[in-house]
């Protein structure tokens, strides 16, 4: 199965919360990203979190890792038509190996008003 | 500070073409990746190059292939092109990718078709 796994799609009302979820399947995987890519353009970190944490908070933006479950969820408070998007979750580096990090295939987030 | 720059931003080419795409790194990144971004495959790696050498390699056919200059820009080609190569190409550059939490700043990519 893939390293990085999230769903597809996501839709949202403006003003609601958004929440993207992701699994990962490396657990030695020392940091785990959120990239943003808008339309034509490429991706844009958006926030990362490090392995021995549980929360990282960022304005509106608000991370939790849980470790046991290798579940990774990116919450976005007040969603707005510009946040609509394409999100990927990445895991690495890989302990002993490359730091190449590995991208989930990116949910598509559609915020309508 | 200039980001990562990428050219052409389209192209457009046949079965059997050659193409050659351009990459230049934000000033003081060292390493520069690649990467293939399809609807159906999503972000698949292909290879990343620091100080002019190929560090790490992704499961691409050996049509796919760079190189990196002495000023740190990078250049990939692909030889023989089939209608599967059609997709968004995306350059990254980071510092030195040494350190465990290197982040990656993107290009706007090079779309590709191939027809």
């Amino acid at each position: 199965g893939e390293d990085v796994e999230q769903s597809l799609f996501l839709s949202v009302r403006e003003g609601d919360s958004s929440v993207i979820n992701c699994t990962y399947t490396d657990s030695s995987s020392t940091y785990l990203y959120w990239y943003k890519q808008e339309p034509g353009a490429g991706l844009q970190l958006l926030t990362y979190i490090f392995s021995n944490m549980d929360m990282k908070q960022d304005q509106r933006l608000t991370v939790l890792l849980n470790k046991k479950d290798k579940h990774l969820s990116l919450r976005i408070a007040d969603t707005q038509t510009g946040d609509s998007a394409i999100y990927f979750c990445a895991e690495g580096p890989k302990s002993g190996g490359s730091y190449i990090p590995t991208f989930g295939r990116g949910t598509s987030l559609i915020v309508h008003p | 500070k200039a980001g990562v720059t990428q050219t052409p931003r389209y192209l457009i080419k046949t079965r059997g073409q050659q193409v050659t795409l351009s990459c230049s790194p934000i000033s003081g990144h060292r390493s520069v990746s690649w990467y293939q971004q399809t609807p159906g495959q999503g972000l698949q790696f292909l290879f990343e190059y620091f100080s002019e050498t190929q560090r790490n390699k992704g499961n691409f056919p050996g049509r796919f292939s760079g190189r990196q200059f002495s000023n740190s820009r990078s250049e990939m080609n692909v030889s023989t092109l089939e209608l599967g190569d059609s997709a968004l190409y995306l350059c990254a550059s980071s510092l030195a990718r040494t350190s465990d939490n290197e982040k990656l700043f993107f290009g706007s990519g090079t779309q590709l078709s191939v027809l």
